[in-house]
């Protein structure tokens, strides 16, 4: 069953803009995760955050997370055209010695020069 | 280079033949997956391994058929498959069991079935 939903499926900015992208997920996690794709090519991991976490940063990354609102969101701060990519988040379905992640769809960023 | 490669990149095969997909990581990992991607569908899980056992097939058709002779390999083995079956074929390890773990994923093999 797909647990995360990101929002917005795809989103268009300038460089040097700010990019939020939400995902929502239905049942309880350990854990969630963002992943950025290139096209057609293999997801690369961002940023792993603990559900007892409420954010996290690397970089120009900033992830939050509420579990009370079962949500997620991934802030990409100064962005740039290599930031042009499908971005998807993914978590496991909070059961003890969980051995699967489930992905959203994906939201679809573009970074205009 | 995420340390698991994948072979071939590119594959088109007609639907009577057999083919293999390959996986290699160089990371130390003792979880391996396959994931299908298709044009507008999430990311689907199709089988997990642990330790070269099977611990997850995530109701896949029989024409698929994964085989794990080892912790670093994985391959998926295909035959008489059918045209919605063409989509990024995805391999991924990771230290141990997906949830608190970041996955390594390959680039993918882009199967189309013709």
């Amino acid at each position: 069953s797909q647990q995360g939903e990101e929002d917005p499926q795809a989103l268009s900015i300038q460089e040097g803009e700010n990019a939020t992208m939400n995902c929502s997920y239905k049942t309880s996690i350990n854990n969630l995760q963002w992943y950025r794709q290139n096209s057609g090519r293999g997801l690369v991991h961002l940023i792993l955050i603990r559900s007892n976490e409420r954010e996290k940063h690397s970089g120009r990354l900033r992830v939050t997370l509420d579990t009370s609102k079962k949500s997620s969101s991934l802030l990409i701060t100064a962005s740039r055209a290599a930031d042009t990519a499908s971005y998807f988040c993914a978590t496991d379905d909070g059961v003890g010695g969980a051995q699967k992640l489930v992905f959203g769809q994906g939201t679809r960023l573009t970074i205009n020069p | 280079e995420t340390g698991v490669t994948q072979t071939p990149r590119h594959l088109v095969m007609g639907m009577t033949n057999k083919k293999s997909l390959k996986c290699e990581q160089h990371l130390g990992h003792n979880a391996m997956y396959w994931y299908k991607q298709s044009a507008k569908k999430p990311l689907e899980l199709m089988f997990v391994y642990n330790f070269k056992e099977q611990t997850e097939n995530n109701s896949v058709p029989s024409r698929f058929s994964p085989e794990c002779p080892n912790s670093s390999h994985l391959f998926l083995h295909l035959h008489t498959l059918q045209p919605e079956d063409s989509a990024l074929y995805l391999c991924a390890s990771s230290l141990g069991l997906a949830g608190d773990y970041e996955q390594y994923f390959g680039p993918g093999t882009r199967l189309t079935v013709t």
